[in-house]
C-alpha cells in the first residue's frame, strides 16, 4: 500500500528558503504513470496547489508561486522535494505531498499533465516567523 | 488566473440528499475531482474524473458534470459525512490547477 510522508523544518525565518521532502513507500516514484505534487493549506483556510513533478523531472507550477518554487526527484531514495524561496508569513501553512495518478497528454504542447491527486500524505506544518 | 466557485456551506438532515456545486469556465473541457476533508485530517479523494468513485468510497457518493458546473451528490447523507468538500480541476490551457474554496457540509 502506497504511503507518503512529509518531513522538514517546522519553523523557517522570513526571506529564507522552505525545504520539504516527501518519502514514498510501497511504490516507486520512477513510474511514468504518476506525477508527484505539493499542496498547502493555511490555518483555517482552503487548499492551494503548489506544483507537481513528473518521473523525468519535468514540472508544472502554480503561476502565482512559480518564481519561488522548485520541485525535484531523488529516485535513489524514492523521495521528491519542494523548495520555496523568499518565504513570508503568508507561506505559513500545512504542507501536503500527494500522488497524481490522472495523467492527460496535451498534443498541442506535447506535455503530460496531472489532473488529480489520489493518495496524500498526512501533512507537515510549517510556520514562517523570526 | 482561474477560479472554481463553491457555496461556502450546505446543510441537510441525516438521510437527505446533499448536493455541492462547483462552477468553472473550463469544466466543459476538464475533469472535476472531489475531496473530502474531515477536521484535522488529510483530504480524501471521493470522486475522480467527474463521476467515478474510488474503491472504498460509499455508493452514496456520486458526481456529475454538465456545462460549466460539476456537482457532488451525497444520497442519504450520514452524520459521518460532515466535512469540508473541495472540487479540483485545471483551466483550459492547463497552466492552472485550482481547488474550489471549499464547502462545509453539516449533517444534523
Amino acid at each position: 500500500q502506497l504511503q507518503l510522508q512529509e518531513s522538514g523544518p517546522g519553523l523557517v525565518k522570513p526571506s529564507e528558503t522552505l525545504s520539504l521532502i516527501c518519502t514514498v513507500s510501497g511504490g516507486s516514484i520512477s513510474s511514468n504513470t504518476h506525477f508527484w505534487g505539493w499542496i498547502r493549506q493555511p490555518p483555517g483556510k482552503g487548499l492551494e496547489w503548489i506544483g507537481s513533478v513528473y518521473y523525468d523531472g519535468s514540472s508544472h507550477y502554480n503561476p502565482s508561486l512559480k518564481s519561488r518554487v522548485t520541485t525535484s526527484l531523488d529516485t535513489s531514495k524514492n523521495q521528491f522535494s519542494l523548495k520555496l524561496s523568499s518565504v513570508t508569513a503568508a507561506d505559513t501553512a500545512l504542507y501536503y505531498c500527494a500522488r497524481d495518478s490522472f495523467l492527460r497528454y496535451d498534443a498541442t504542447s506535447g506535455s503530460y499533465y496531472g489532473d488529480g491527486f489520489d493518495i496524500w500524505g498526512q501533512g507537515t506544518m510549517v510556520t514562517v516567523s523570526s | 488566473s482561474y477560479e472554481l466557485t463553491q457555496p461556502p456551506s450546505v446543510s441537510v438532515s441525516p438521510g437527505q440528499t446533499a448536493r455541492i456545486t462547483c462552477s468553472g469556465d473550463a469544466l466543459p473541457k476538464r475533469y472535476a475531482f472531489w475531496y473530502q476533508q474531515k477536521s484535522g485530517q488529510a483530504p480524501v479523494l471521493v470522486i475522480y474524473e467527474d463521476n467515478k468513485r474510488p474503491s472504498g468510497i460509499p455508493e452514496r457518493f456520486s458526481g456529475s458534470s454538465s456545462g460549466t458546473m460539476a456537482t457532488l451528490t451525497i444520497s442519504g447523507a450520514q452524520v459521518e459525512d460532515e466535512a469540508d468538500y473541495y472540487c479540483f480541476s485545471a483551466d483550459s490551457s492547463s497552466e492552472y490547477r485550482v481547488f474550489g474554496g471549499g464547502t462545509k457540509l453539516t449533517v444534523l
